[in-house]
């Protein structure tokens, strides 16, 4: 167990709707990770938390957003659905010590989009 | 930005004989990477990870190394058991953001 917990685990939604995930992070772990990882791929960067302020992007559209709140959790929104978003999505956490670069991952939530 | 290949894409070896996965990057500022290990349906779990300033690690049956000059990086696994067999992805990241650019991943079959 890494201690990074997300909900839901899976979730169906429809073309067009909007969804939340949510990611809930050990004590300590100020910086938040979330990644798209489509079926037999690998991950790809969405964006990064740090202290709750976005401090990355990666090549996403603005329909993805996310926050962070000062209790170690954080959220990824996407609007308007479309049916390449069904993928797993994954957070993933780092503690704040410097030098510290392993990042602890959450099991995922496999969102479907029909 | 970014970009890291790995290959191959699918890799079948005898039970007990030794694994070579092999990556590639594009940016030379990368300075940490990271082997994860991704089990059907379960979170990628960190096995092993080098940075810039080391050539080689080693832990147990599994080791590391990086060619900066190359600008690649591979992962051994030695003497390969069934329980290796999963989905493999490196990554790459730089500065002290930490944000993890992956390869595609290959596929271990350990074949009894």
């Amino acid at each position: 167990e890494t201690g990074v917990t997300q909900s839901p685990t899976h979730l169906i939604k429809t073309r067009g709707q909007q969804v939340t995930l949510r990611c809930s992070s050990q004590s300590g772990h100020n910086t938040v990770s979330w990644y798209q990882q489509a079926l037999g791929q690998g991950p790809q960067f969405i964006f990064q938390y740090y202290r709750e302020e976005e401090n990355g992007r990666g090549n996403f559209p603005p329909r993805f957003s996310g926050l962070q709140f000062p209790n170690y959790s954080s959220e990824l929104n996407v609007n308007a659905l479309e049916l390449d978003d069904s993928a797993l999505y994954l957070c993933a956490s780092r503690p704040t010590q410097e030098g510290v670069t392993e990042a602890f991952f959450g099991q995922g939530t496999r969102l479907t989009v029909v | 930005g970014e970009n890291v290949e790995q290959h191959p894409s699918t890799l079948s070896v005898q039970e007990g004989d030794s694994a070579v996965i092999k990556c590639t990057y594009s940016d030379s500022a990368s300075n940490y990477f990271p082997w994860y290990k991704q089990e059907l349906g379960k979170r990628p779990q960190l096995i092993i990870d080098i940075r810039s300033n080391v050539g080689e690690k080693k832990d147990q049956r599994i080791a590391v190394t990086l060619n900066k000059t190359a600008k690649h990086f591979s992962l051994h696994i030695t003497e390969t058991q069934p329980e290796d067999s999963a989905v493999y992805f490196c990554a790459a990241s730089k500065g002290s953001n930490y944000q993890l650019i992956w390869g595609a991943g290959t596929k271990l079959i350990i074949k009894p």
